[in-house]
């Protein structure tokens, strides 16, 4: 099965711009999960989507916003961008629900795209 | 609040040797854990995961043990190869909820 692939891989944008992040999970994959990496600060959580509904959402202002469409891609959207939102960029796929909706411990584990490099200017 | 921490931010042992990679939680509600391997400017690759069941699960060179008691959890890898250098990330998640992180230890393997 091909990875999780994330489009693009670099990104360079002025403050006050908008920026759309896209992902596109692992076949079958249901559930969409996005982080911001900075230095020092490990992988703080944005939002999780499955089956095209937000799950869960991090401690980030509404300029983060995310949807996920009917085929598990998902795209992220940072506008009005600040210096401070340089930082690398993950999306995360995992199976999600499995057969009749149970929980099992492989529909917990998941996989990392490359990331986007954003750099704000 | 961290719930989740990894307080060595670097680790440095001999090629061949064991390397330990230690996390620690607040959580209580936290019943899956993982490990992620990244190298820069790549995502991260998932290593090994534990349930709270479990106190141990192993794969290859790379065990994890888990303490509930004491809320902490460990990463032994054996042995330690110069590839295995790289920033090493605990994360947690208990139900429903999110998947936590920590910040996360570099390990350095010294050929």
């Amino acid at each position: 099965k091909a990875g999780v692939t994330q489009t693009p891989r670099y990104l360079i944008k002025t403050r006050g711009q908008q920026v759309t992040l896209s992902c596109s999970p692992i076949s079958g994959h249901r559930s969409v999960s996005w982080y911001q990496q900075t230095p020092g600060q490990g992988l703080q959580f944005l939002f999780e989507y499955f089956s095209e509904t937000q799950r869960n959402k991090g401690n980030f202002p509404g300029r983060f916003s995310g949807r996920q469409f009917s085929n598990s891609r998902s795209e992220m959207n940072v506008s009005t961008l600040e210096l401070g939102d340089s930082a690398l960029y993950l999306c995360a796929s995992r199976p999600g629900q499995g057969v009749m909706g149970l929980v099992g411990l492989g529909q917990e584990t998941q996989y990392f795209g490359p990331g986007t490099r954003l750099l704000v200017l | 609040d961290q719930q989740v921490k990894q307080n060595s931010p670097s680790l440095s042992v001999q090629e061949g040797r064991i390397s330990i990679l230690n996390c620690d939680y607040t959580n209580s509600m936290f019943d899956y854990f993982l490990w992620y391997k990244k190298y820069p400017a790549e995502g991260p690759t998932f290593l090994i995961s534990i349930s709270s069941i479990k106190d141990k699960n192993e794969d290859g060179r790379f065990t994890v043990f888990l303490n509930k008691s004491a809320k902490h959890l460990s990463l032994h890898i054996v042995p330690s190869q110069p590839g295995d250098s790289a920033v090493y990330f605990c994360a947690a998640k208990g139900g429903s909820e999110k998947l936590v992180f920590g910040k996360g230890t570099k390990l350095t393997v010294n050929p």
